[in-house]
């Protein structure tokens, strides 16, 4: 089955310890994202990624950090959580071309005390 | 910078009712445009899209859209609803030759009564 996944779904965390979200996909796509959602604001993107070793900032990159090693696996890193962190994160892939639509994970829900 | 504006932020409505919800974004070149669902719980899923061709553009669950380009607008609409469109829903849009950065607006809260 086609599906994008993350780990783990939810977490709390207290300011200032390191964690790291995964997020793997099983449809060879392309391009990998990560959003966070908070009511009022929509999905607001943070990080993106257009191939292996190629990533760049979305709208909402600071405090995070992504890396792309391998095609299907686009880890989201949080070296020093800190409250205004607190979100729910969604990852999400699509193809290539710009007609593909994107396929998003399940969501993690994240509370940094 | 570019943007997408979804003016409704929560919607209540009786089952049978009909429904459109706005959706405008600022940009004056090439898009995509898109509406996902996310029913309570769950993920964002499609709807509906437009990337070319006829602008009104049917989706499933009966949910059509019309991308109105003089208006900037996408707006989503389905002639009677139903308890299980109880959602969020989110118009978003790909500004193409502006990076490969999907748009959100912020949301639209739809309540339908039983």
């Amino acid at each position: 089955e086609a599906q994008v996944t993350q780990n783990p779904r939810y977490l709390i965390t207290v300011t200032g310890k390191k964690l790291t979200v995964t997020c793997s996909q099983n449809m060879n796509h392309e391009y990998m994202s990560w959003y966070r959602q908070d009511p009022g604001l929509g999905l607001r993107q943070i990080y993106y990624s257009m191939n292996v070793e190629v990533t760049d900032k979305g709208d909402v990159p600071e405090g995070y950090k992504v890396s792309r090693k391998e095609k299907r696996n686009f880890p989201l890193i949080l070296e020093s959580p800190s409250p205004n962190q607190t979100s729910l994160y969604f990852c999400a892939s699509r193809g290539q071309t710009h007609s593909n639509e994107q396929f998003f994970g399940p969501g993690t829900r994240l509370t940094v005390l | 910078a570019q943007s997408v504006s979804q003016h409704n932020h929560h919607v209540i409505l009786s089952e049978a009712a009909s429904l459109e919800l706005g959706c405008n974004y600022s940009y004056g070149g090439t898009v995509n445009l898109f509406w996902y669902v996310q029913y309570p719980g769950q993920h964002l899923q499609l709807l509906l899209k437009y990337f070319s061709g006829d602008p009104l553009v049917k989706g499933i669950k009966g949910f059509e859209a019309e991308f109105i380009k003089s208006k900037f607008s996408f707006n989503l609409r389905k002639p009677s609803v139903q308890w299980s469109d109880t959602a969020e829903y989110f118009c978003a849009v790909n500004m193409r030759n502006a990076g490969n950065m999907l748009t959100f607006g912020g949301g639209t809260r739809l309540m339908v009564k039983p």
